[in-house]
């Protein structure tokens, strides 16, 4: 079952920050975040994996809530760069790892 | 250290006719992915394995067959295409024993039309 991802599209001027949610029906063990531009493979921006953290990658970071079942991803001071599809994956503890619907996430200048 | 490769790149199939996706990684990674991307739908787990010789259903298997025969390849099979396969198909892997850690990397992507 896909993760629910939301809101389903966000526009930002350059220097705004922004919060795209993500949330399952089913326990998670692992929360996965990646980014894709228009045309290419998904990157890897970081993993949070149970037992409770809160990474950061650049100016870029998530949150994970094992009690709600929820992440969150947090980017602050949006660059151009961060412009694309933002995707949530949610893992089990045997390797599955479903995406959910992606978040459009549009920087301008 | 090439990641993910995803052959071929781009593939015109007619309805009926059959093929077969190769992924090659060189990350020593257990797991590995096949998903497809269509407009609006995300990324759809097909198909996954998580060590050499095992295989297992996603979410949308119907259609698809598997093979995970080495470590470092697999194969998306599609014995008697439809259009409604028409998709951008990538595979992706992740995690490693020795790190423990799973980050993943996608391949390229293979855009494969079926007339």
């Amino acid at each position: 079952q896909q993760p629910v991802q939301s809101p389903q599209a966000v526009i930002l001027r350059e220097g705004e920050d922004a919060v795209i949610n993500c949330s399952s029906s089913k326990a998670l063990y692992s929360v996965h975040w990646y980014r894709q531009k228009h045309g290419e493979a998904p990157v890897f921006l970081m993993i949070l994996l149970k037992g409770g953290e809160q990474k950061g990658h650049d100016k870029i970071s998530a949150s994970f809530n094992e009690k709600k079942q929820q992440s969150s991803l947090y980017l602050t001071a949006s660059q151009l760069s961060y412009s694309g599809t933002y995707f949530c994956g949610t893992g089990t503890s045997y390797g599955k790892l479903t995406f959910g619907q992606g978040t459009i996430l549009t920087v301008h200048p | 250290n090439a990641g993910v490769t995803q052959t071929p790149k781009f593939r015109v199939l007619k309805t009926g006719q059959s093929m077969t996706l190769l992924c090659a990684q060189d990350m020593n990674h257990e797991y590995m992915y096949w998903y497809r991307q269509d407009p609006g739908m995300g990324l759809r787990l097909i198909h996954y394995s998580v060590g050499e010789g095992t295989t297992a259903k996603g979410e949308v298997p119907d259609g698809y067959n598997v093979s995970r025969l080495k470590k470092q390849n697999f194969l998306l099979g599609l014995e008697s295409a439809a259009p409604s396969q028409t998709s951008v198909y990538f595979c992706a892997s992740s995690y490693t024993r020795r790190t423990r850690i799973p980050e993943g990397y996608f391949g390229a992507g293979t855009r494969l039309s079926v007339l």
